[in-house]
């Protein structure tokens, strides 16, 4: 089944303690992309990959750092972690267009993060 | 600089009332405009694409483009159509899709 796949689902942790969030996908999709959703702000991005060793920061970098070093994978890595960055995290992948010629997005599950 | 308005955070209707969700954008080019639904604790799934001109679950929306608009719109809601909603803007063919802050519909019995 063509899927993203982020672990864990949830996750509490303390102030301080380096975390990694993962996110793989089965699709061979070059685009992949990191969210946090939080109430009344919608969708932001965190950072973006554009393929293997391409990365770039989106609108809400700061705190965050991500590789990716393979085509299916693009963890999301907390170093030092802060309440602020208590969120639900949404991994996302893409084709530039796939075999209908058509665009999307196909999100993981989420993963709940709470900084204590 | 582009940008996707959602102005309702929270949208409440009867169970077969008309629903309309708001979405305006802000972009000097063509736009692709699409909607996302995120039904409680799943992941968000792609309801509709402007260009596929679909209806699915009953929604349709019809980019006007001197509004600016692309409102999602259903004449009947159901129970099951309660969820969030996100309006999305992808600029220039590029990968990135711009989202609005997602509107609640809530569709009560």
């Amino acid at each position: 089944e063509a899927q993203v796949t982020q672990n864990p689902r949830y996750l509490i942790t303390v102030t301080g303690k380096k975390l990694t969030v993962t996110c793989s996908q089965n699709m061979n999709h070059e685009y992949m992309s990191w969210y946090r959703q939080d109430p009344g702000l919608g969708l932001r991005q965190i950072y973006y990959s554009m393929n293997v060793e391409v990365t770039d920061k989106g609108d809400v970098p700061e705190g965050y750092k991500v590789s990716r070093k393979e085509k299916r994978n693009f963890p999301l890595i907390l170093e030092s972690p802060s309440p602020n960055q208590t969120s639900l995290y949404f991994c996302a992948s893409s084709l530039r267009e796939d075999a209908r010629g058509t665009f999307g997005y196909t999100f993981g599950s989420g993963t709940r993060l709470t900084v204590v | 600089a582009q940008r996707v308005t959602q102005p309702e955070k929270l949208l409440s209707v009867f169970k077969g009332a008309p629903v309309e969700l708001k979405c305006n954008y802000s972009y000097s080019g063509s736009p692709e405009l699409f909607w996302y639904v995120q039904y409680s604790r799943q992941r968000l799934q792609l309801l509709l694409r402007h260009i596929s001109r679909e209806s699915i679950k009953g929604f349709t929306a019809d980019l006007n483009k001197g509004e600016t608009s692309f409102h999602l719109k259903k004449p009947f809601a159901q129970e099951e159509d309660s969820a969030m909603y996100y309006c999305a803007l992808r600029a220039d063919s590029s990968y990135k899709l711009i989202f609005g802050s997602g509107t609640r519909l809530l569709v009560r019995p």
